[in-house]
């Protein structure tokens, strides 16, 4: 059974950086895209963006110019860095499988608060 | 960036009752609707993926349909457990994106 699980701060200053990883276990971080999506309290899903195994990735135009993720197939992990954040970037964040034949996401972590206050 | 409008926002339904909750599109996406369950505290779990296919160990009584611009999700005979807010999800075109969701409370 796959399982995925973020790490990281749980609070994070402004306008400094956010930065997650998740893990992937039971299974292998290859062939597949990883997704983060995040969710501020009380409010609904936002996708930020995924990298594939290889390293190739895709931003939310929203927040493409804060927003860097890698991979490190070795460690089967894969990381978010948010950076200059402010209180609206406090949020539930989730790592997410996207399914092989594409689209939806089959496998999600069970998100991590990151909250933004100095 | 296509806007995924659902409704109603909140519905509160006694036990056995059938759920209808409805997803519009603002243009065409095909088939690539999915839909998620979100309990309290707990992160989504996919049910339906290209709008009517049921993901593996997902009860029946959860189905899905449509195609083009209009989608939705069924419950038949509402059960306890499925209280959770329910959302839509496009994978036509990036960015990708989620409906708004719907608040299933059971009466």
């Amino acid at each position: 059974q796959v399982q995925l699980q973020e790490s990281g701060p749980g609070l994070v200053k402004p306008s400094e950086t956010l930065s997650l990883t998740c893990t992937v276990s039971g299974g292998s971080i290859s062939s597949y895209y990883w997704s983060w999506i995040r969710q501020p309290p009380g409010k609904g899903l936002e996708w930020i963006g995924y990298i594939y195994y290889s390293g190739s990735t895709k931003y939310n135009p929203s927040l493409k110019s804060r927003v860097t993720t890698s991979v490190d197939t070795s460690k089967n992990q894969f990381s978010l860095n948010l950076n200059s954040v402010t209180a609206a970037d406090t949020a539930v964040y989730h790592c997410a499988r996207e399914a092989r034949d594409g689209g939806y996401f089959d496998y999600w972590g069970q998100g991590t608060l990151v909250t933004v206050d100095s | 960036e296509i806007v995924l409008t659902q409704s109603p926002d909140f519905q509160s339904v006694t036990p056995k009752e059938k759920v209808t909750i409805t997803c519009r599109a603002s243009q065409s996406i095909g088939s690539n609707l999915h839909w998620y369950q979100q309990k309290p505290d707990q992160s989504p779990k996919l049910l339906i993926n290209y709008a009517s296919q049921s993901f593996s160990g997902v009860p029946s009584r959860f189905s899905g349909s449509g195609s083009g611009t209009d989608f939705t999700l069924t419950i038949n005979s509402l059960e306890a457990e499925d209280a959770a807010t329910y959302y839509c999800h496009q994978s036509r075109s990036f960015p990708l994106t989620f409906g708004g969701g719907t608040k299933v409370e059971i009466k």
